[in-house]
């Protein structure tokens, strides 16, 4: 069972059409889930940190949001430069370490 | 603004041959980390250092060795390298630990025939 999973694996968006991109974890102890941006050719760039339930953080058409469980990503009227990959990694401790898994991300494409 | 340089971007080898992936950072990080990330997978974890002289595995650690001598460097190497080593490699740093957001260099693409 996948530790942290993202859903759906691609979408596909019209210019102007919210939605939200969804990361559910299993993992107990959580101590921070990340969202990353990551572009064709590029390496993943950060967006946000969550730390702990109820948190949300903005940042232009972008809105992150965190439960128990699972963390959504908001868009807001996309548009084509928001088309890429997003990347959710889930931090937690186990066995006295700490541990970070990234998800398998979800393509977005929005067309204009 | 510099941040994560990783050499080489794209690298072709024969199986059994070795090399090394640099990576050089100027932010002044603590925490450097190795991912791969393979079609239809996360970025996985290789090796990370939590500072100079300080390194552990993580994730996917077989056929790779690591080593930090500088807070700057932090290079990947293969050993021997095999046709399951064909991957897209990041290196990546934040200030102090895993709980702060990670800066990612832009990847080396290696093709192992």
């Amino acid at each position: 069972e996948d530790q942290v999973t993202q859903s759906p694996e691609a979408l596909r968006l019209q210019e102007g059409e919210s939605s939200s991109l969804n990361c559910s974890y299993t993992v107990s102890g959580l101590r921070g889930l990340f969202w990353y941006r990551q572009d064709p050719g590029k390496g993943p760039e950060f967006l946000f940190t969550l730390y702990s339930a109820g948190e949300e953080k903005e940042k232009e058409r972008l809105k992150a949001t965190l439960t128990k469980k699972e963390s959504f990503l908001h868009i807001t009227a996309p548009k084509p430069e928001d088309s890429a990959t997003y990347l959710c990694a889930v931090q937690w401790e186990w066995g006295g370490s700490e541990k970070l898994v990234f998800g398998k991300g979800t393509k977005l494409t929005v067309n204009p | 603004n510099a941040g994560v340089t990783q050499t080489p971007k794209f690298q072709v080898l024969k199986t059994g041959q070795s090399m090394t992936l640099q990576c050089a950072q100027d932010m002044n990080h603590e925490y450097m980390s190795w991912y791969r990330q393979d079609p239809g997978m996360g970025l996985r974890l290789i090796h990370y250092s939590v500072g100079a002289g300080i390194t552990d595995q993580g994730e996917v650690p077989n056929g790779y060795n690591v080593s930090r001598s500088t807070t700057e460097d932090f290079p990947l190497r293969l050993l021997s390298a095999a046709p399951s080593q064909t991957s897209v490699y990041f290196c990546a740093s934040s200030p102090r630990d895993l709980n702060q957001p990670q800066h990612f260099g832009d990847g080396t693409r290696l093709s192992i025939l």
